[in-house]
């Protein structure tokens, strides 16, 4: 079946700082892929998304690409601040209807 | 126009009980879905409705039930509660007609907290 791996956090880091969030999944066909962020005491929020291999996805300064050769949708955002502390998860979606397969999340704390 | 709303937003039960989760989606999603979010397992999930119809269902026991609407607002229940159904249980709406043939974005409302005690 699907499946999303993304890396575990906490991952602290200093205002303006370069935050990268590994992710890697397995799937069968195309699907598609999404980052989702949880700022705390809130709902989950789409932040980008990318559809098709090699399209990339953007939001906010962050951005992902989609890599099929690799497996990978990896968010990079190049200077962070406080406001980004949150939880990021990565995930895949089927063809089509709402079924999503997240990965574990990776909780980020920028510190001023 | 009104996010996703879900009610009750905290609530206590005990072994052995059943609860009913309500959620309103966003004025025209006709989509919805459940999730169960939990520290050990992370997001997993339910049950997706559209127009009052189950399209799709995760790998979760027959004790998680939903149901769908005219309007397309959704309950889930969960029957005889266990201590491991303690979670937060969000609830996401979708406009099908989005996004085409792939998944669209999905609108999650602030979920319900279930303790069971």
């Amino acid at each position: 079946g699907n499946s999303v791996t993304q890396m575990e956090g906490p991952v602290t880091l200093s205002e303006e700082a370069f935050l990268t969030i590994n992710c890697t999944y397995t799937a069968t066909g195309y699907p598609s892929l999404f980052w989702y962020v949880q700022y705390p005491g809130e709902g989950l929020q789409l932040l980008l998304k990318a559809t098709k291999a090699d399209d990339k996805g953007s939001n906010k300064g962050f951005e992902a690409t989609y890599r099929k050769e690799t497996t990978s949708f990896h968010l990079e955002k190049g200077s962070v601040q406080v406001s980004d502390s949150a939880v990021y998860f990565c995930a895949l979606g089927e063809a089509a209807g709402n079924k999503l397969t997240f990965g574990g999340g990776t909780r980020v704390l920028v510190k001023p | 126009k009104a996010g996703v709303t879900q009610t009750p937003r905290y609530l206590i039960k005990t072994r052995g009980q059943q609860v009913t989760l309500s959620c309103s989606p966003i004025s025209g999603h006709r989509s919805v879905s459940w999730y169960q979010q939990t520290p050990g397992q992370g997001l997993q999930f339910l049950f997706e409705y559209f127009s009052e119809t189950q399209r799709n269902k995760g790998n979760f026991p027959g004790r998680f039930s939903g149901r769908q609407f005219s309007n397309s607002r959704s309950e889930m229940n969960v029957s005889t509660l266990e201590l491991g159904d303690s979670a937060l249980y969000l609830c996401a709406s979708r406009d099908p007609l989005a996004g085409g043939l792939t998944t669209g974005e999905l609108f999650f409302g602030e979920g319900s907290r279930l303790t069971v005690l």
